[in-house]
């Protein structure tokens, strides 16, 4: 089946510095790759949806030019969180869609900013 | 209102019983449902997804749609105290025919089977 990797799986990182999250297809191509934000015992959250080769759209709410999405090829996705502040700290989780709108998630990123 | 809402429980329920979690939508427009499980700490995982009115069956599960009271269920037959988990409903409301319309998801259900 389709498999989604995420890497790295936690970062502990200082204030004020920035955090970049790979998300690849492992065995299929990924036109479009979602980014989604998970708080403690909340849902998860849709920040942006990813196109490859395109522009990628946000969610009201979410900064743009605080998370960067880069989609540069069919099989990889990377999110930046830029100048991270303790309240970026999350479970962040990308995932691809399948066939008939069914989402294969990654293992998500454990992402702590001190 | 919330798009998807669901009973954030804890459900709780004894090991070899049947688990029964119930979610209800706002979009009409909605046409894909989709069940969850997220262990703590880690991702989601699919496993149910339903289209049409009716029930569908895979193992254990039994998921059942309504699209006239917008209703989705899940139903876990013999549920084991693996099954504890949050179960996230979600619904899809397809954009121009694709598969990439916005997946909204419930706040989750926690399940909890005890031995």
């Amino acid at each position: 089946g389709a498999v989604v990797s995420q890497h790295p799986s936690r970062v502990i990182c200082k204030s004020g510095t920035s955090v970049k999250i790979e998300c690849r297809s492992l065995d299929f191509q990924a036109t479009t790759m979602f980014w989604y934000r998970q708080f403690p015992k909340q849902s998860l959250m849709l920040m942006a949806t990813s196109n490859e080769g395109s522009k990628a759209t946000y969610e009201q709410g979410v900064e743009k030019d605080k998370f960067l999405i880069n989609h540069a090829s069919l099989t990889l996705s990377t999110l930046t969180v830029t100048s991270a502040h303790p309240e970026d700290s999350s479970f962040y989780i990308c995932s691809a869609s399948v066939r008939r709108g069914g989402r294969v998630f990654g293992p998500g990123t454990r992402l702590t900013v001190l | 209102q919330k798009e998807v809402e669901q009973n954030s429980g804890p459900l709780s329920v004894p090991e070899g019983a049947i688990a029964s979690l119930n979610c209800t939508y706002s979009d009409r427009g909605s046409q894909s449902f989709f069940w969850y499980r997220q262990y703590s700490g880690k991702s989601p995982e699919l496993i149910m997804s339903i289209y049409s009115n009716g029930d569908k069956e895979d193992g254990r599960f039994t998921a059942q749609l309504n699209k006239a009271s917008q209703y989705v269920s899940l139903l876990i037959r013999d549920s084991q105290p693996s099954d504890s988990a949050t179960y996230l409903c979600a619904s899809l409301a397809n954009a121009g025919g694709t598969s990439y319309g916005k997946l909204t998801f419930g706040q989750g259900t926690i399940l909890t089977v005890h031995p």
